[in-house]
């Protein structure tokens, strides 16, 4: 059973709108959630995070919306770049007394279209 | 940059043979990981390090051990490899409860 879901394989948005990433998770023990894009033949590059302590987190163009009762978190990209063209995973791990082991998504291929 | 290399970057072997794939880090952090990543699959925790010598399992750990002499190198070892192994494979480390990941090793095994 997927603890961590991404359930748009696929998304395609245009240069300049906002890019929304999805993840669900079923385990309500999660506490720490984070974000990373991917580009083929790389390792994936960290993007955002987020504790249960908070409901929203920002970074530049990136936003992480975290809704604890829904078990539900989000990735906004505003605005979106043909560089942000990638495959894009969501992760989350229970707390811990410093070792975290984060169960993945199977990740959502963004395409942002010039 | 976390400061992390993987070792080789791409590798070949038959089935049944060993294989050593080798993580190093620079910047001294005490816990390490290791990771497959598979089509459909997302990327799965095979087993993790919480300091020199403290090892544990994750996921998908059957089939792999760890080694961690020094602070600064992981290693992940196939004792015998199957082709259910080909894989690319990324160590990570931890800065507080954020985790960077290497570039990568793919595994082929024919």
């Amino acid at each position: 059973d997927q603890q961590v879901k991404q359930n748009s394989p696929s998304l395609s948005v245009q240069e300049g709108r906002i890019s929304i990433l999805n993840c669900d998770y079923t385990n309500s023990m999660f506490d720490y959630f984070l974000w990373y894009k991917k580009y083929p033949a790389e390792g994936p590059t960290f993007l955002i995070s987020i504790s249960s302590i908070k409901d929203k987190n920002e970074d530049g163009r990136f936003t992480v919306f975290l809704n604890k009762s829904a078990k539900h978190l989000s990735l906004h990209i505003v605005p979106s770049q043909p560089g942000d063209s990638a495959v894009y995973f969501c992760a989350a791990s229970p707390s811990s007394e410093g070792t975290y082991k984060y169960i993945f998504g199977t990740g959502t291929r963004l395409k942002v279209l010039a | 940059d976390a400061g992390i290399t993987q070792s080789p970057r791409h590798k070949v072997t038959e089935t049944g043979t060993p294989v050593t794939l080798r993580c190093h880090q620079t910047e001294n952090h005490r816990y390490m990981y290791w990771y497959r990543q598979d089509p459909g699959h997302g990327l799965r925790l095979i087993h993790y390090s919480y300091g020199v010598k403290d090892t544990d399992k994750g996921e998908v750990s059957d089939g792999y051990s760890v080694s961690r002499s020094k602070t600064e190198d992981f290693l992940l070892t196939l004792e015998s490899a199957t082709s259910s192994q080909t894989s690319v494979y990324f160590c990570a480390i931890s800065r507080s409860y954020e985790q960077y990941f290497g570039p990568g090793t793919r595994l082929t095994v024919t």
